[in-house]
């Protein structure tokens, strides 16, 4: 069963406003939380992550906000670009272990 | 600096064949992981290592071996390969437990 879901395939936004996207989760035990953009034919790669004592991080024009008690993530991207047209993964963690949801695919219009 | 290495980048083998997926990193990282990427399922982890010498087994090990015998490297075997692990696969490295892993740029393999 999937521990850690996707539920929106796909998103599309105007350029210069707010992309967010979420992710949800059913394991509490996950303690350490991130998201990864992918381009196609390459490798995810590391975007933000947040643990599980904090609800928000902020990195430039990225936010990742975490409810422990709804088992939810959100990823804003504001102003949202054309170069962050790309699908993101979200992750949660316990302990070494990994799990990934289906992924979005943003497309941000000129 | 070229952070994690897939090799070979494309293999298409036939049922039965067996083939081993080889990762490396230069970045000295303890953990290292295999996932496999099929449409619509996101990324699943196969097995992973938590030091040179050490495996575990993932979230869909089967049909599946690995080795860590050095620590930049970790390989993945199929024995015996079936049309079900057509897939991409990608293998990752961190440098402990809460920190985010870097990725390669994935296997892309086709069993006929």
């Amino acid at each position: 069963d999937q521990q850690v879901k996707q539920n929106s395939p796909s998103l599309s936004v105007q350029e210069g406003r707010i992309s967010i996207l979420n992710c949800d989760y059913t394991n509490s035990m996950f303690d350490y939380f991130l998201w990864y953009k992918k381009y196609p034919a390459e490798g995810p790669t590391f975007l933000i992550s947040i643990s599980s004592i904090k609800d928000k991080n902020e990195d430039g024009r990225f936010t990742v906000f975490l409810n422990k008690s709804a088992k939810h993530l959100s990823l804003h991207i504001v102003p949202s670009q054309p170069g962050d047209s790309a699908v993101y993964f979200c992750a949660a963690s316990e302990w070494v272990e990994f799990y990934f949801g289906t992924g979005t695919s943003l497309t941000v219009i000129p | 600096n070229a952070g994690v290495t897939q090799t070979p980048k494309f293999r298409v083998l036939k049922t039965g064949q067996s083939m081993t997926l080889l990762c490396a990193q230069d970045m000295n990282h303890e953990y290292m992981y295999w996932y496999r990427q099929d449409p619509g399922m996101g990324l699943r982890l196969i097995h992973y290592s938590v030091g040179e010498g050490t495996t575990a087994k993932g979230e869909v090990p089967d049909g599946y071996n690995v080795s860590r015998l050095k620590k930049q490297n970790f390989l993945l075997g199929l024995e015996s390969a079936a049309p079900s692990q057509t897939s991409v696969y990608f293998c990752a490295s961190t440098k402990g437990s809460n920190q985010p892993q870097h990725f390669g740029d994935g296997t892309r393999l086709s069993i006929l």
